[in-house]
């Protein structure tokens, strides 16, 4: 069966201080990844998803990067954090083709102080 | 452009009574639709999904959703609420396969329960 994991599960970090969250599924090959932002009373925000190694595409302007090492690797980072950044990131993936059933991580909780 | 609303930030209903989530949706090609239910400090797992066929679909939890075409609507109900069904709920709606999958998602709606 697949899975996924992200860690760290709870971050707190100074302001203009680096960021990587990480994300790694087991039990499958080629997934979609994605990256989703929840902010409090605003739903899930896509950031970046990727359907292939290196390949990555960003939804909206922001202070984060995504890179894809690997095919079931996913990585959220940012140079210099801003408060704004805090939030509750999702890590998920669905199969590469069809219809896009998402299957969640359980999330990376940011705070930036 | 695509959207999906939920008009309900917030609510609550007593225990063994009868739930109704909304969710309205703004899609240019034919839905795929999904429920996805979120506990606190918790990722989001997938409740049931529509993609075609029977407009009424059964999902885990005992929850169903009906899809009403006429009314761009794919509600989500429950005959009985327990108190663990406490927790935020979102509607999503995607196409098919690559960027076009890409699911939007409902702001949620988080659901009390009372004793």
């Amino acid at each position: 069966s697949q899975t996924i994991h992200q860690w760290p599960a709870t971050l707190v970090q100074p302001v203009g201080s680096p960021l990587s969250l990480e994300c790694t599924v087991e039990g499958t090959s080629n997934p979609n990844l994605y990256w989703y932002r929840q902010a409090a009373g605003r739903g899930l925000q896509l950031l970046f998803y990727s359907v292939g190694i290196g390949q990555i595409s960003s939804e909206v302007p922001q202070n984060l990067s995504a890179s894809r090492p690997q095919d079931r690797q996913f990585i959220l980072s940012s140079k210099k954090l801003l408060l704004s950044d805090s939030g509750f990131y999702l890590c998920a993936w669905s199969r590469f083709s069809g219809a896009n059933v998402l299957t969640f991580g359980a999330g990376s909780r940011l705070t930036v102080l | 452009a695509q959207s999906v609303t939920q008009p309900d930030i917030h609510i609550t209903v007593s225990e063994g009574a009868s739930l109704e989530l909304r969710c309205n949706y703004s899609y240019g090609a034919t839905p795929y639709l999904f429920w996805y239910v979120q506990s606190p400090g918790q990722g989001l797992q997938l409740l049931l999904k529509y993609f075609s066929g029977d407009t009424l679909v059964q999902g885990i939890k005992g929850f169903e959703a009906e899809f009403k075409r006429s009314q761009s609507s794919f509600n989500l109900r429950k005959p009985s609420v327990h108190w663990s069904d406490a927790a935020e709920y979102f509607c999503a709606v995607g196409g098919n396969g690559g960027s076009q999958g890409n699911l939007i998602f409902g702001k949620g709606t988080k659901l009390s329960v009372k004793p």
